[in-house]
């Protein structure tokens, strides 16, 4: 079936440092994956997505890694700042369908 | 370049009343999408249009309707409202359906007494 989900639903990291959240999905079917970040009051953010047949991709401070082996995927924010505090949820989608989101995991940063 | 509004931003209704949502998407962006997210079912796809067709429709009700204009801007009507519609209803845009990178608006916040 279609579900993805997160591993931790809160991270805490020190201002500086690497964050990494992850996701498990189960759709094999999945022709992409993808990143959103929203922050409080605000809606969902799009970061960045992955292709299926890829499995690494970088953005501005932002990497996506996927094992499909283990249906995993994560992101990956270097030098986190104050800014990025939100809650990141991932989604799949297949061909031209709907997104499916994760419940999400909210990132604090802590100066 | 605007973002995508929606309107009210709040609203509270009481059990079996209706309630209708509006969105506005970004200039050029045919394609809307409706989301409903709670606390305890995250974030769950309501319906998607394009063109005013609906291309895509979740696993809701059919209380919860929708549609949109030759403008495309979009509207989705909730009839006989229950506690559990008590949600926030985001609306998203993009240029084409079934778009990865969707723009989303802030949000109606609906409370239902």
């Amino acid at each position: 079936g279609e579900s993805v989900g997160l591993h931790l639903p809160t991270l805490s990291v020190q201002e500086g440092d690497n964050s990494i959240i992850n996701c498990a999905y189960s759709n094999s079917a999945s022709d992409y994956f993808i990143w959103y970040k929203q922050e409080s009051g605000k809606g969902p953010q799009f970061i960045i997505d992955i292709r299926s047949n890829m499995d690494k991709r970088q953005g501005q401070r932002v990497t996506v890694l996927l094992n499909k082996t283990v249906k995993h995927l994560s992101l990956q924010i270097a030098a986190t700042q104050p800014g990025d505090s939100a809650v990141y949820f991932c989604a799949e989608k297949s061909g031209a369908q709907k997104l499916v989101f994760g419940q999400g995991t909210r990132l604090t940063i802590n100066p | 370049k605007a973002g995508v509004t929606q309107t009210p931003r709040y609203l509270i209704k009481t059990r079996g009343q209706q309630v209708t949502l509006s969105c506005s998407p970004i200039s050029g962006h045919r394609s809307v999408s409706w989301y409903q997210q709670t606390p305890g079912q995250g974030l769950q796809f309501l319906f998607e249009y394009f063109s005013e067709t609906q291309r895509n429709k979740g696993n809701f009700p059919g209380r919860f309707s929708g549609r949109q204009f030759s403008n495309s801007r979009s509207e989705m009507n909730v009839s006989t409202l229950e506690l559990g519609d008590s949600a926030l209803y985001l609306c998203a845009s993009s240029l084409v359906p079934g778009s990865n990178e969707q723009f989303f608006g802030p949000g109606t916040r609906l409370t239902v007494l």
